[in-house]
């Protein structure tokens, strides 16, 4: 089956840094993409990676490696705005998203 | 409107009744989706539509129909509710099927 592996929850402060990983067993690889989600909100649209390298938005920034297996959102400076879930989501090769279940990020001040 | 409008906001249904649950986008995405989001579960896909007069099965069809009969609307009907039907609902849609998908403000329902 395909699957979608990321960390159940994370706890950062204030003006950190963090890092949120994510690894996925799919068949077919067009995509890696990243979405925020505030509790009883919707999903909205971060950032998306098919080729290996860094998108850059802002305060968050989205890495892709394949060869070397690195895949993670990188938040800085972060706000307790930025409390809220990290969903991330592969595009397989029938170009339909598989999606992890998500990371709590808990911001701390 | 702008974007994507999903109604109702929640819905609580008795087992056994049919309800339908609507999406509408402005947009002119080509495709659009229904996702099903349960506690400690990824978002799974019911039903999509590539374009206007296309459907297809997602990861969990059963018990689901959708139809796609203009570019704009996405409904979807539960034919007779169950309570494992109980779940935050999201309509989302896209310019073509292999690009972003912007998610509705969703739909909560609980079946009794």
């Amino acid at each position: 089956g395909q699957n979608i592996d990321q960390p159940t929850e994370m706890t950062a402060t204030e003006g950190a840094i963090v890092q949120i990983n994510c690894t996925y067993q799919t068949s077919g690889f067009n995509g890696l993409f990243w979405y925020q989600q505030h509790a009883g909100e919707a999903p909205t649209f971060l950032s998306y990676n098919v080729l290996d390298g860094l998108e850059e938005k802002g305060r968050f920034s989205s890495f892709l490696s394949r060869s070397k297996g690195y895949r993670y959102l990188l938040l800085k400076e972060l706000q307790m705005k930025d409390s809220a879930s990290y969903l991330c989501a592969v595009m397989d090769s029938n170009y339909q998203l598989i999606w992890g279940a998500g990371t709590k990020l808990i911001i701390k001040p | 409107i702008a974007g994507i409008t999903q109604a109702p906001t929640s819905q609580i249904l008795a087992a056994g009744r049919r309800m339908t649950l609507r999406c509408t986008q402005d947009m002119r995405h080509n495709a659009m989706y229904w996702y099903r989001q349960d506690l400690g579960l990824g978002l799974r896909l019911i039903h999509y539509s590539n374009t206007a007069g296309t459907t297809g099965k997602g990861e969990v069809p059963d018990g689901y129909s959708v139809s796609r009969a203009n570019t704009d609307d996405f409904p979807l009907t539960l034919a007779s509710a169950v309570p494992s039907q109980t779940s935050v609902y999201f309509c989302a849609s896209s310019p073509q099927h292999q690009e972003t998908q912007y998610f509705g403000p969703g739909t909560r329902l609980l079946v009794l």
